[in-house]
């Protein structure tokens, strides 16, 4: 099957400065990538829609001036948390999906700690 | 808008036991279903989905799902479970009538004991 890859799997930063992850679809173009939020122990929350070459979708209630989305090629999108909280903590998954399906493939996640 | 109900959070089986997770959704028309497995500190992997046609879909790892509309379930099945089952569970929905952008349950977190 398709492969989605997030990049780091973990980081840990001071509180204050931004942390930049990387979602790549592997061995497909994607061109609709998902962001999604998990607070331990509890469900995804669908963050934003990232779109190849546009400005990325975001949902009510997420600021996107915090949570800046770029999905520069088919391949990759990024989310950068802008200026970390600690409640910004929380592990952060993104999905891409192929246009003939439209079934989604989901990277790994990235888990942020923002001390 | 469509949401999705998983009444279960935390069910606990014996290994060679069956198992069936329960998920109801809310969506006006047909939907496009899904359910995920999370291992801790993983991400996610599709079990199986229904899209459209027959009713009970394989997925896998031995598990099943039967789409029921009537009910607006959609239930997940094991004849018997193994240790290595023990995991996070959620149950999806696509919403607009794609099956890209999900709506997920809370979870149901499977426990496996010997």
């Amino acid at each position: 099957g398709a492969v989605v890859s997030q990049h780091p799997s973990w980081v840990i930063c001071k509180s204050g400065t931004s942390v930049k992850i990387e979602c790549r679809s592997l061995d497909f173009q994607a061109t609709t990538m998902f962001w999604y939020r998990q607070f331990p122990k509890q469900s995804l929350m669908l963050m934003a829609t990232s779109n190849e070459g546009s400005k990325a979708t975001y949902e009510q209630g997420v600021e996107k001036d915090k949570f800046l989305i770029n999905h520069a090629s088919l391949t990759l999108s990024t989310l950068t948390v802008t200026s970390a909280h600690p409640e910004d903590s929380s592990f952060y998954i993104c999905s891409a999906g192929t246009s003939n399906t439209g079934e989604l493939f989901f990277g790994e996640g990235s888990r942020l700690t923002v001390l | 808008a469509q949401s999705v109900t998983q009444p279960d959070i935390h069910i606990t089986v014996s290994e060679g036991a069956s198992l069936e997770l329960r998920c109801n959704y809310s969506y006006g028309a047909t939907p496009y279903l899904f359910w995920y497995v999370q291992s801790p500190g993983q991400g996610l992997q599709l079990l199986l989905k229904y899209f459209s046609g027959d009713t009970l879909v394989q997925g896998i790892k031995g598990f099943e799902a039967e789409f029921k509309r009537s009910q607006s379930s959609f239930n997940l099945r094991k004849p018997s479970v193994h240790w290595s089952d023990a995991a996070e569970y959620f149950c999806a929905v696509g919403a607009g009538g794609t099956a890209s952008k999900l709506t997920f349950g809370t979870g149901t977190r499977l426990q496996v004991t010997l």
